[in-house]
């Protein structure tokens, strides 16, 4: 089944423990995004991928780093999560850019005390 | 830069009805993509609808279609014979063509009602 995975699902940490939450999709997609999600904003765009070893930053990417060393994994870190990066990440990936069609992971619920 | 307005926080119809969402942007661009995406309770984003600036033709997925004014900068999404299942919060989004950045809005929450 075609399909991106976030792991974990829900997490709760404390200020300045450093964090990864992993993303993978099995659809040999480029490009794969992080967003999050918090109410009335929409999402915003944190870093983007176009391929292995390229990646730029979003709207929002201050307190956060990622990686994309294989295709399949783009994974989020935070070095130092701070209580204003509690939110709903999410993770998408597509063919070849943000005007394909977008699949998006289930999303991980972050809460930082 | 660019910015995705969504006006209306929330809206509710009885099933059956129709319903228009309705959302604005602002791009000095002329080459761009418009979205709408779909989120039930699951909070699973879902696309809804793609638009391509350059086509003048309305895009249309069932009872799903698009009323795309370049000129105005509006793209509202409107749904037909409307379904318990569309409850949903619906978000329009906007990617210039020449980079790969995704700008959302702050969505509207849909409220179906039997």
């Amino acid at each position: 089944e075609a399909q991106v995975t976030q792991n974990p699902r829900y997490l709760i940490t404390v200020t300045g423990k450093k964090l990864t939450v992993t993303c993978s999709q099995n659809m040999n997609h480029e490009y794969m995004s992080w967003y999050r999600q918090d109410p009335g904003l929409g999402l915003r765009q944190i870093y983007y991928s176009m391929n292995v070893e390229v990646t730029d930053k979003g709207d929002v990417p201050e307190g956060y780093k990622v990686s994309r060393k294989e295709k399949r994994n783009f994974p989020l870190i935070l070095e130092s999560p701070s209580p204003n990066q509690t939110s709903l990440y999410f993770c998408a990936s597509s063919w070849t850019g943000a005007a394909e069609t977008q699949y998006f992971g289930p999303g991980t619920r972050l809460l930082v005390l | 830069a660019q910015t995705v307005t969504q006006s209306q926080p929330e809206m509710s119809v009885q099933e059956a009805e129709t319903v228009t969402l309705s959302c604005t942007y602002d791009t000095s661009e002329s080459n761009y993509y418009l979205f709408w995406y779909k989120q039930p309770p699951s909070r699973q984003m879902i696309l809804v609808i793609r638009q391509e600036a350059y086509k003048q033709q309305n895009a249309t997925e069932n009872r799903f279609s698009v009323n795309f004014q370049k000129a105005a900068k509006s793209f509202s999404l409107k749904i037909s014979d409307s379904q318990l299942g569309d409850t949903a919060m619906y978000f329009c989004a906007f990617m210039h063509s020449s980079n790969y950045q995704l700008i959302w809005g702050a969505g509207t929450k849909l409220i179906i009602k039997p």
